[in-house]
């Protein structure tokens, strides 16, 4: 089973700044299976990166993903106040177990 | 609209049971593959239940493997969990998740991820 290993656990930032969130894996995936997912809480968990770097429909340019083999990352290039959250990366196949990151939380600082 | 809502949560005794499920609508359920994702409180998302296209192909996370049956109903649009042996850390928020695939536009490899989810529901397992 693949483990996802997200980096860091929480981030401290403010608005206008950029950041990049880590996701390695324990092997190398197919990138075409690993997604990202943006969770606040009380909230459903929304997908903003498939394929790796594929923005999901609605999702705003300031987010991208790049990554392959066993390294990934999730890139906003500048934070929006609405964009302190958590995030997730995801090997996401039908034909193996769909493992999750244990997730960054972004805060506000 | 697409719609996702889950229901049947709430209180249940240790090695108790439960029967989560979900009702969908705006699409065509037939040609969707499914998911069950939790959150323990405090905790990250925890994939534990995929469901494939007329229930052909079914897999589970170790941690529910054996206490956990997914099932799916063409005819209704719904989606089933059936809890067995509940313990306390199934305590947890579970969503049902749609996911959807296809072919990528350059390099014609298969993508695939979870791209409509339900509001979620409590489960609670306590005496």
């Amino acid at each position: 089973e693949i483990v996802l290993t997200q980096s860091p656990g929480t981030l401290s930032l403010s608005p206008g700044e950029r950041v990049t969130l880590s996701c390695r894996a324990s092997q190398s995936v197919t990138s075409s299976f690993l997604a990202w997912y943006q969770h606040k809480a009380g909230q459903t968990p929304r997908p903003l990166i498939y394929a790796a770097s594929y923005r999901a429909n609605g999702v705003p340019d300031r987010f991208s993903g790049s990554g392959s083999g066993t390294d990934f990352t999730l890139t906003i290039s500048r934070l929006e106040p609405e964009d302190f959250a958590v995030y997730y990366c995801q090997y996401c196949s039908p034909s193996s177990p769909m493992t999750f990151g244990q997730g960054t939380r972004l805060e506000i600082k | 609209e697409v719609q996702i809502v889950e229901s049947g949560g709430g209180l249940a005794q240790p090695g108790g049971s439960l029967r989560l499920s979900c009702a969908t609508s705006g699409f065509t359920f037939r040609a969707y593959e499914f998911n069950w994702v939790r959150q323990a409180p405090g905790k990250g998302l925890e994939w534990i239940s995929y469901i494939g296209g007329s229930g052909g192909s079914i897999m589970y996370a170790d941690s529910v493997r054996g206490r956990v049956t997914v099932s799916r109903d063409d005819a209704t649009n719904s989606l089933y969990l059936d809890l067995n042996s509940l313990r306390p850390e199934d305590t947890a928020f579970y969503y049902c998740a749609r996911a959807t695939g296809g072919r990528l536009p350059f390099n014609y490899h298969n993508y695939y991820y979870m791209d409509v989810w339900g509001k979620g529901i409590t489960v609670t397992v306590s005496s």
